[in-house]
């Protein structure tokens, strides 16, 4: 089955950029979503379609996919940030989600 | 707006069947292209793809759980049920399900989730 792997943790400055990434076989042939998970709420879709952000999401989420890796970016990381996040992609007609990420804003 | 909200037991014993309810509004599983989606989250773990149902009841399952799951679809009473055969501790997690439209737009809105503990 398709796995999808994040790094356990990432940890940034208020202001800085944030980079998540998750590898997958030949992901670039797939399309990546990624969701933040706040403690004790639902997920929230950031990103899909490895670019495109839903109405709502600030514009300081980006994302992009090439190779084996698709990557969430947050720039200028604010305190709010911090969350769990988990990408997802569709692979042999199911879904599948990271491992996910915890990020920290120190 | 889209709203969608899980109910069901939220305790079960082990070998039992779990049947969880999804009850939505904002929009019809009768539209092409719209999918009603269950995951789950064991405590302290990352989200789990369970199933996900069409529009036009064509259903997909998780390989690694296939066998314990049926997913099916009311569009009058607007509602997705998902059972889950033969339920383990290793079960216990929050269910949640969400609303997709087409496989690569995401997840877009998500219920609040649903603790189910499997205990004896």
């Amino acid at each position: 089955s398709y796995e999808l792997t994040q790094p356990p943790s990432v940890s940034v400055s208020p202001g800085q950029t944030a980079s998540i990434t998750c590898s997958g076989d030949e992901f670039e042939y797939k399309y990546a979503s990624w969701y933040q998970q706040k403690p004790g709420q639902s997920p929230v879709l950031v990103i899909y379609q490895d670019s495109k952000r839903p109405s709502g999401i600030p514009e300081r989420f980006s994302g992009s996919n090439s190779g084996n890796t698709a990557t969430l970016t947050i720039s200028g990381t604010q305190a709010m940030d911090e969350a769990d996040y988990y990408c997802q992609a569709w692979d042999s007609s199911t879904y599948v989600f990271g491992t996910g990420t915890k990020v920290t804003v120190l | 707006q889209i709203t969608l909200k899980e109910s069901g037991p939220t305790l079960v014993k082990p070998t039992q069947t779990l049947t969880l309810t999804c009850t939505f509004s904002g929009f019809s599983l009768s539209t092409s292209g719209v999918g009603v989606d269950w995951i789950r989250q064991p405590p302290g773990k990352a989200l789990e793809w369970l199933a996900l149902i069409y529009w036009d009841d064509d259903k997909r399952y998780s390989p690694s759980l296939k066998s314990r799951l049926t997913i099916t679809k009311d569009t009058s009473k607007n509602q997705v049920v998902l059972t889950m055969t033969n339920m383990d501790p290793v079960d216990t997690a929050t269910y949640y399900c969400a609303h997709s439209l087409t496989t690569i737009k995401g997840m877009d809105v998500w219920g609040q989730g649903t603790t189910v503990t499997v205990s004896s």
